[in-house]
Parts: structure tokens; sequence; C-alpha cells
């Protein structure tokens, strides 16, 4: 069973740069999506982007000027970064695997979440 | 893309069953039945419970179904128990440049 782990700090200035790593273990990277989704305190949840394994992306049109997604597939990690915060990207956030394989696409599993809030 | 409309709050009695719906337009679905259902419990990380409109990943209870008509998903919680509370969400791909939508989520409550 692969599990995926967030790492990174929990405070960032607003204007500066968030960034986050997903550790995963227990399988390989290759052949899988892995996706960014985040959540604010008491709101739903929002897609942020994912990559292939090979390094091909996609990204929230809402978000796709400030976001980058990249992969490390000889460390086991992927990574996130989210240029120019402001109080709006305050979020839990979650790295996951798309399965589009064997299951349609759907998000099969998930990082505990990480807290990041953008306050001075 | 907004988000999908999914009503904010659902309720049903221990062995009831109850249905959440799950709206967006033509392009929200792009034709595609790419549509998952997460459940989530306070505090934790979602759980994949249906994928392709109606599939089940192996270890998801039979009393959840998934269905869709048109531009509306369904989610269908059959025989209502009691840690079935908790909050619900679909998720389309619509292809294209977007990786998917999200819909607002419903609160399920069994009273």
């Amino acid at each position: 069973q692969v599990q995926l782990q967030e790492s990174g700090p929990g405070l960032v200035k607003p204007s500066e740069t968030l960034s986050l790593t997903c550790t995963v273990s227990g399988g390989s990277m290759s052949g899988h999506y892995w996706s960014w989704i985040r959540q604010p305190p008491g709101k739903g949840l929002e897609w942020i982007g994912y990559i292939y394994y090979t390094g091909s992306t996609k990204y929230n049109p809402s978000l796709n000027s400030r976001v980058t997604i990249s992969i490390d597939t000889s460390k086991n990690q992927f990574y996130l970064k989210v240029n120019s915060v402001t109080a709006a990207d305050t979020a839990v956030y979650y790295c996951a695997r798309r399965n589009w394989g064997v299951l349609g696409g759907g998000l099969d599993s998930w990082g505990q979440g990480t807290l990041v809030t953008a306050s001075s | 893309q907004s988000a999908l409309t999914q009503p904010p709050s659902a309720s049903g009695s221990p062995g009831q069953s109850v249905t959440i719906s799950c709206t967006g337009t033509s392009s929200d679905f792009g034709g595609y039945n790419y549509v998952s259902w997460y459940q989530q419990y306070p505090g934790k990380a979602p759980k994949l419970i249906i994928y392709e409109v109606t599939r089940r990943p192996s270890g998801v209870p039979d009393r959840f179904s998934g269905s869709k008509s048109g531009n509306t998903a369904s989610l269908t919680v059959s025989g209502l128990q009691t840690e079935d509370e908790a909050d619900y969400y679909c998720n389309s791909y619509p292809g294209g440049n977007t990786p998917g939508v999200f819909g607002g989520g419903t609160k399920l409550t069994v009273l």
C-alpha cells in the first residue's frame, strides 16, 4: 500500500513562496499521476494540479500562473511551489496519487495533509 | 471552471437511504464518465469511495452506489449507519487544460 507524506513550513509570509514536498513510500512513482489538492479551513476541496511521473503537468487555470509542480522519481518525491502567496492561500495542502490505470482517475492514496498559513 | 453544485447538507436516520446530487454543465463532465466521490471525516484526508460514476474500490461497502444522468451525478448511501456521518465530495474530469473539478461538499448527518 503506497503511503504519502507532506512536509514543509507551516507558516509563509504574504508575497513569499510556499514550498511543499510529498514523499512517496511503499510503491513506485512510475506510471502514475501525482496530485496536489488544498482545502481552506472550513471549506471544500480545490484542485491545484498534478504531474505525471515523466514530468508533464496540468494545473488549475485559476492558479496556473503562480503554481509549479515538479518531480524527482529518484528520491520518490514530488514538489509544490506557489508564488506570491496571500491569506487566501491559507489551507490544508494534500498530496495524493491519481490512479488512471485502474481506478478511472480516482485519487486512491492521500497524505495526511499539512496546514500552511499565510501570515506576517 | 466553477465548482460542481452539491447541497450543503443531507440527513437521514439509521437504516434509511439518502442521495446526494452533484450538478454541473456538460463541459464540467467533458463527455467522460470520470466522476468520483470522496468521504471525509473531520481532520482527516478524503477517501475514495466511488470512481468512474458507479464503481467501488475494493473494501468500500456496497451500501455506497453512484449514478449519473445528464449533467447530474448522484451518490446514494443505503442502510445508513452512524459511521456514514461525514462530508462527501464529488469530482469530475472535464478534460482539456484542467486537472478536475470538485463539488462544494455535502455534510451528511445521521440522525
